[in-house]
């Protein structure tokens, strides 16, 4: 198994591009996020899904949009990219949660994105 | 804002010193789960946490979940320079039908040999 993959490794971007992001898990897992990473601030979740066709918003979701058409790939889209979103994004995934007790996460290797 | 909180933000640590991070919430959690990410590298999952008062080892690192399920800690006894990198914990708040897992701000270990 690849586990959860992510392309591209490094991407640069000017302020107003727009870029997807590409994940994709061979697990099967029914849940998926997004998060950024950022000095001092942890990982903050941007979008998730629990299922295909079923997104919804995390902690920092301005600026990015997710879907689900498959249980395989989660992309996350820049609208239109600004300096802030400067930050190392990882894409997880996991079995469902059951009783409120989350399992195990995997990330992928993550995408450095720069905003000049 | 962030609502589960890690101290501290850095440790630097003898090698062969022990290393203890915290992890708090402002909210009663129902798991806490720690992570480990290496340099450059992507957060690995380490061990879950779901009993209040719950004590579970792996080798020189001890986890424990306080008894009133809003903190937790991580001890290494006996660093090594393989332990290098940052630590993070993430706690799955109760709240009914919206469960989140949230990661705390993490701690960074860095050993000197």
């Amino acid at each position: 198994n690849a586990g959860v993959t992510q392309t591209p490794k490094f991407q640069v971007l000017k302020t107003g591009q727009s870029m997807t992001l590409q994940c994709a898990q061979d697990m099967n897992h029914e849940y998926m996020s997004w998060y950024r990473q950022d000095p001092g601030m942890g990982l903050r979740l941007i979008h998730y899904s629990v299922g295909a066709g079923i997104t919804d918003q995390g902690e920092v979701p301005n600026g990015y949009n997710v879907s689900r058409s498959t249980t395989e790939d989660f992309p996350l889209r820049l609208l239109s990219a600004a300096p802030s979103q400067t930050s190392v994004y990882f894409c997880a995934s996991s079995d469902p949660w059951l009783a409120g007790v989350a399992d195990t996460q995997y990330f992928g290797p993550g995408t450095r994105l720069t905003v000049l | 804002g962030q609502q589960v909180m890690q101290i501290p933000q850095y440790q630097h640590v003898q090698e062969g010193e022990d290393f203890t991070t915290y992890c708090n919430s402002s909210t009663t959690l129902s798991n806490i789960q720690w992570y480990k990410q290496r340099p450059g590298g992507h957060p690995v999952f380490l061990i879950q946490l779901v009993k209040s008062g719950e004590v579970k080892k792996q080798k020189r690192l001890t986890f424990q979940f306080g008894e009133a399920k809003k903190n937790s800690s991580l001890h290494i006894t006996a660093t090594q320079t393989t332990d290098v990198g940052t630590y993070f914990c993430a706690g799955m708040r109760i709240n009914f039908g919206n469960e989140k897992l949230t990661f705390g701000t993490g701690t960074r270990l860095t050993i000197i040999p």
